[in-house]
């Protein structure tokens, strides 16, 4: 059975940082392409970034809104992606998901909850 | 500010069919393919269809994809209570080099 599951979201400062991490099984997670997607508080769903696997040389990509804030991250020895995100803003504040591709979304994530408050 | 435009609702009756469109550019929808989700109240995204018009095992021959230029729709025949949801298209986008979902669509069942 495949799984993902996000752990590390609470709550931090603005300007401040946060790890999330998602930890896969299930499937060859070394293999695919992990997905951080997020969702504020009755909103719609914003994708926030990529990393595709090793024999894609784990190129990463990301939205403009987190473009030099965000990293992603994976240790394929602990089948674990991660989300390192710093100089969080309020508007930051979501439901962070991790998820796999390549032929859609297939698989996600309970979702972690990240605030940004003072 | 999602680039792909979805209408914010649509309602039907339980046996109805119900559409819903999505409006891109030449950058996303054009050029890529188009994959739909379903989003239950309070729950993670499920993928419904993949590839334009393809269906993951275990999700209904009621659900059905189609693309067409710069524009997708997703149709949902013989409506059910447990349809009602909100449903976000989503594509890759070229120019943005990133995947893009539409502003979704809450679907409510009368």
């Amino acid at each position: 059975e495949v799984q993902l599951v996000e752990s590390g979201g609470g709550l931090v400062q603005p300007g401040g940082s946060l790890k999330l991490s998602c930890a896969a099984s299930g499937f060859t997670f070394s293999g695919s392409a992990m997905h951080w997607v997020r969702q504020a508080s009755g909103k719609g769903l914003e994708w926030v970034g990529r990393i595709r696997s090793k024999a894609n040389s784990y190129a990463t990509a990301y939205a403009a809104s987190v473009k030099g804030r965000f990293t992603i991250s994976r240790d394929d020895s602990k089948n674990t992606a991660y989300l390192q995100m710093n100089s969080l803003k309020t508007e930051d504040t979501a439901v962070y998901y991790c998820t796999r591709s390549p032929l859609g979304f297939d698989y996600w994530g309970q979702g972690t909850l990240v605030t940004v408050s003072s | 500010q999602s680039v792909l435009t979805q209408p914010p609702s649509a309602s039907g009756t339980p046996g109805q069919r119900v559409t819903i469109s999505c409006s891109g550019s030449s950058s996303n929808i054009g050029s890529n393919y188009v994959y739909w989700y379903q989003q239950l109240p309070g729950t993670a995204p499920k993928l419904l269809i993949y590839r334009n018009n393809q269906r993951p095992s275990g999700v209904p021959d009621r659900f059905s994809g189609s693309k067409s230029g710069t524009s997708a729709s997703l149709a949902i025949s013989g409506l059910r209570s447990e349809d009602e949801a909100d449903y976000y298209c989503a594509a890759w986008d070229d120019s943005l080099s990133g995947q893009v979902f539409g502003t979704g669509t809450k679907v409510t069942v009368l």
